[in-house]
């Protein structure tokens, strides 16, 4: 198993331009996270799917869009990039089902370095 | 005042020393996590407890609800054990964390 990949691993861009981070994990997770982390913060939930066909807004949501796409998938969107958010950007899954109190390990991917100049 | 707050932020020490890093939080829990994260930006979770003690190798760590604690301890440290260590509780649904600012552990040879 792969586990959670992210692409692309670096990324700069412009302020203003748009562009999207992929993650997917193979684990058959039920719950996807994307988290942002920056020097002195520590890692900040962005958005988070529960389950597939469900996001919900985490700690630092805006200027950010997100699309479970299907099971396997969460991907997250900048539409207009600004300088804040020039980050490391985090993908995490773990297999909790919502319904339920099981507690779970979350699984994280190697992160996406996006630089917005 | 942070929901999470770790302790050193900073640790230099000795290969072969005892290492204690620890954790207090202000959120209830159902269960905390402690990650650690390579110098390469990788993260890993090491444990997930919600009472007691769990230990996988030279990793020990503890957990005491009551008092909103926990610690994670490293025996006969080594050069590969330096890293960003972090505390990471788990309150309220949907799994959501809330993260420590990390301990940065250095062990030199």
């Amino acid at each position: 198993n792969a586990g959670v990949t992210q692409t692309p691993k670096f990324q700069v861009l412009k302020t203003g331009q748009s562009m999207t981070l992929q993650c997917a994990q193979d684990m058959n997770h039920n719950s996807m996270y994307w988290y942002r982390q920056d020097p002195g913060m520590g890692l900040r939930l962005i958005y988070y799917s529960a389950s597939e066909g469900t996001t919900d807004k985490g700690e630092v949501p805006n200027g950010y869009n997100v699309s479970r796409l299907n099971k396997r998938e969460f991907s997250l969107r900048l539409e207009s990039a600004a300088p804040s958010q020039t980050s490391v950007y985090f993908c995490a899954s773990s297999e909790a089902v919502p319904s339920t109190t099981r507690r779970e390990t979350q699984y994280f991917g190697p992160g996406t370095r996006l630089l917005v100049l | 005042k942070n929901e999470v707050e770790q302790s050193p932020q900073n640790l230099t020490a000795q290969e072969g020393e005892f290492i204690t890093i620890n954790c207090s939080y202000s959120v209830g829990i159902s269960a905390l996590h402690w990650l650690q994260q390579h110098p390469g930006g990788g993260i890993v979770s090491l444990f997930m407890l919600s009472s007691g003690k769990k230990k996988h190798g030279r990793l020990i760590a503890t957990i005491n609800i009551q008092e909103k604690h926990s610690s994670l301890h490293i025996t006969a440290s080594h050069p590969r054990d330096s890293a960003v260590y972090i505390c990471a509780p788990r309150g309220g649904g949907a799994q959501k964390l809330v993260f420590g600012q990390g301990t940065r552990l250095t062990i030199n040879p």
